[in-house]
């Protein structure tokens, strides 16, 4: 079975651009999630999403955006890009929205590089 | 608030060596549930284990092993007999109460010469 998939693989872009990353997760998988992994840290949560609704945020600004689609994939879109949010950004898919913490399953991740 | 740590920023063993990744986590839940995740230079997460709260017990998988300890807070995991394979940045990650949110620690790179 294919696991989560992840596109593009590397994307350059420029201050003030925007950007769409797209994510297919494991099939029968309903759960999305996004997290931003700066150089030399671990991954940071951005958005969970469960049924197409935003089930949690994590602490990032208004320019980051998420949804999810009916056939459960999802885009994460950030606006007015700053030099800052260069990174890698995973996706993870996990079975449900559950209370006992449904291992999630990453994707390669997109590297992000904004010059 | 949760919080991971993993002091151990780089490990450098040689091949055959046994080695123990430290992980320390702070949360205020009863219920909350442990990971491990090993980041390989690709860059994909990939999924080691998971443990609860309620389970104290010991796991070994092949090489792999974890050790429980909720009176130290701690969550640490050890590969035997070390192989180049394993050189990877390894993450120790909680979820607290559920829901699947992961607060992951800044992660341990292992270097395995030969």
């Amino acid at each position: 079975d294919a696991g989560v998939t992840q596109s593009p693989t590397h994307l350059i872009k420029t201050r003030g651009q925007h950007v769409t990353l797209r994510c297919s997760p494991i099939s029968g998988h309903k759960s999305v999630s996004w997290y931003q992994q700066v150089l030399g840290q671990g991954p940071q949560f951005i958005f969970q999403y469960y049924e197409k609704e935003e089930r949690g945020r994590g602490n990032f600004p208004d320019r980051f955006s998420a949804r999810q689609f009916p056939n459960y994939s999802s885009e994460l879109n950030v606006n007015a890009l700053l030099l800052g949010d260069s990174a890698l950004y995973l996706c993870a898919s996990s079975p449900r929205f559950s209370a006992t913490a449904d291992t999630q399953y990453f994707g390669p991740g997109t590297r992000l590089t904004v010059l | 608030a949760q919080k991971v740590t993993q002091a151990q920023t780089e490990i450098s063993v040689v091949e055959k060596e046994d080695v123990t990744l430290d992980c320390v986590y702070e949360t205020r839940d009863t219920t909350y549930y442990l990971f491990w995740y090993k980041q390989p230079p690709s860059g994909e997460l990939v999924f080691l284990i998971r443990r609860n709260s309620f389970d104290e017990q010991n796991e070994i998988s092949g090489r792999y092993s974890w050790n429980f300890q909720k009176s130290t807070s701690s969550f640490n995991f050890t590969i035997t007999a070390s192989q180049v394979v394993d050189s990877a940045v390894y993450f120790c990650a909680l979820s607290e109460g559920g829901y699947s949110t992961l607060t992951f620690g800044k992660g341990t790179m292992l270097l395995v010469s030969p």
